[in-house]
């Protein structure tokens, strides 16, 4: 069956300390990894979508990266406007998303 | 720049009611999702429609229905709300291939007393 699972499922950070965030996935014939940003009441906002294993992204404090097996979210130096929860979604052969219930994340000045 | 329109960000509904959450896109994708959010359960996919017209059950779509007469719009119908149904619900859209970027509305919080 497809799975996938993010942890830690919170995580506080002080400024400026780096972190990185997990995303497990079991996905027949994955089409595409993705990563978004969610504040709080509000929808998903896209940050990511990683196709093949090896394959990196940047964008601004944010990388994410992909293996066959996960992808990681890392978090260089963050402020606390990154406070946010951080979901991941992977796409297989069929027409829908799987998401993991994603990473609560909380930047402390 | 792309966009996904919920027609509204709050509603408050009485058990028993017809409840109406309408989606607008303006990508001219083929498909789109309803979701609903919960705490610690994530996103749970209710209904998506992949055409005008038509319609395919996802994870949990008892107590729902849905509506696509035109592509850019995609309709949730929840028949008689139940308390049971409050939460947060999110519409997306996506062009035809599984890997494209799926985009997301801002949400309906929905409270059902």
């Amino acid at each position: 069956e497809d799975q996938v699972t993010q942890s830690p499922e919170a995580l506080r950070l002080q400024e400026g300390e780096s972190s990185s965030l997990n995303c497990s996935y079991t996905v027949s014939g994955l089409r595409g990894l993705f990563w978004y940003r969610q504040d709080p009441g509000k929808g998903p906002e896209f940050l990511f979508t990683l196709y093949s294993a090896g394959e990196e992204k940047e964008k601004e404090r944010l990388k994410a990266t992909l293996t066959k097996k996960e992808s990681f979210l890392h978090i260089t130096a963050p402020k606390p406007e990154d406070s946010a929860t951080y979901l991941c979604g992977a796409a297989g052969g069929t027409y829908k998303y799987i998401f993991g219930t994603g990473t609560r994340l909380k930047v402390l000045a | 720049d792309v966009k996904v329109t919920q027609s509204s960000r709050y509603l408050v509904k009485r058990t028993g009611e017809k409840v109406f959450l309408e989606c607008v896109q303006d990508m001219d994708h083929e498909n789109m999702f309803w979701y609903r959010q919960d705490p610690g359960l994530g996103l749970r996919l209710i209904y998506f429609s992949y055409d005008v017209k038509m319609k395919e059950k996802g994870d949990i779509p008892e107590g729902y229905s849905v509506s696509r007469e035109k592509k850019e719009r995609f309709s949730l119908i929840l028949e008689s709300a139940s308390t049971n149904q409050t939460s947060m619900y999110l519409c997306a859209s996506r062009g035809q291939s599984p890997g494209n970027i799926q985009y997301f509305g801002a949400g309906t919080r929905l409270s059902v007393l």
